[in-house]
């Protein structure tokens, strides 16, 4: 299994400003991807994080937006970017581990007021 | 493209009912397929899991059976607990080896004693 930490929690944060939320997994892992949760909706993948190469992201969701990084095999940061009342979401972060399991951390409960 | 249809909630039931949560699937080729569950105050985690057709992923007292002629896969339980009461969602995968998920929308379980 997979333990993953996820920071910040929740936070609310002014439109027009980014917000940086950290990633960090106990073990070395292939796979980090970035989920949304909106209110009242399912979780859509935003993008697949990739250790040393630039993010995949999927379709509406670009990198200026959502910027990403992945230093090493058990970091990664998702940036909400010039953020509006409609960003307001849980971001999850996810890795695969040897089986094909997917973990997710609890996730960070972002307000743009 | 890829998309899961689940029975929208919230749903409630006394101890001790028998559940079903329906789910069914669109997908290209041969999906794995996933129920997760997402306790009060806890991260979503693997509840079971089936990766081919007529497999029973089976946990907690809960199955699912993959059935692709009906592309479907049902979440029963028995005889339902106070504890199970949380979110659960259905998923599928069809990158074998990336595990990129598409969630349905969550259904909503509250069991009363």
């Amino acid at each position: 299994s997979a333990v993953i930490s996820q920071k910040p929690s929740r936070d609310i944060c002014q439109r027009g400003t980014s917000l940086t939320i950290q990633c960090q997994v106990d073990s070395q892992v292939t796979m980090m991807f970035w989920y949304r949760q909106q209110p009242g909706q399912s979780l859509t993948l935003i993008a697949t994080a990739n250790q040393g190469s630039e993010a995949t992201y999927e379709s509406g969701f670009v990198i200026d937006k959502f910027p990403i990084s992945r230093p090493n095999l058990t970091f990664s940061t998702l940036t909400v970017s010039n953020m509006s009342p409609e960003d307001s979401s849980i971001y999850l972060c996810s890795v695969t581990g040897t089986n094909t399991e997917a973990f997710f951390g609890q996730g960070t409960r972002l307000t743009v007021v | 493209g890829d998309s899961v249809t689940q029975m929208e909630g919230p749903v409630t039931l006394s101890e001790e009912a028998f559940l079903t949560i329906n789910c069914t699937y669109t997908a290209t080729g041969y999906p794995s397929l996933f129920w997760y569950v997402q306790y009060p105050g806890e991260g979503l985690q693997l509840l079971l899991k089936a990766t081919k057709a007529d497999d029973k992923g089976s946990n907690k007292g809960f199955e699912a059976t993959y059935r692709k002629e009906t592309t479907s896969f049902h979440l029963e339980k028995g005889s339902v607990q106070v504890s199970d009461s949380a979110v659960y969602f259905c998923a599928l995968s069809t990158n074998f080896g990336n595990e990129k998920l598409t969630f349905g929308t969550g259904t909503r379980l509250t069991i009363i004693p």
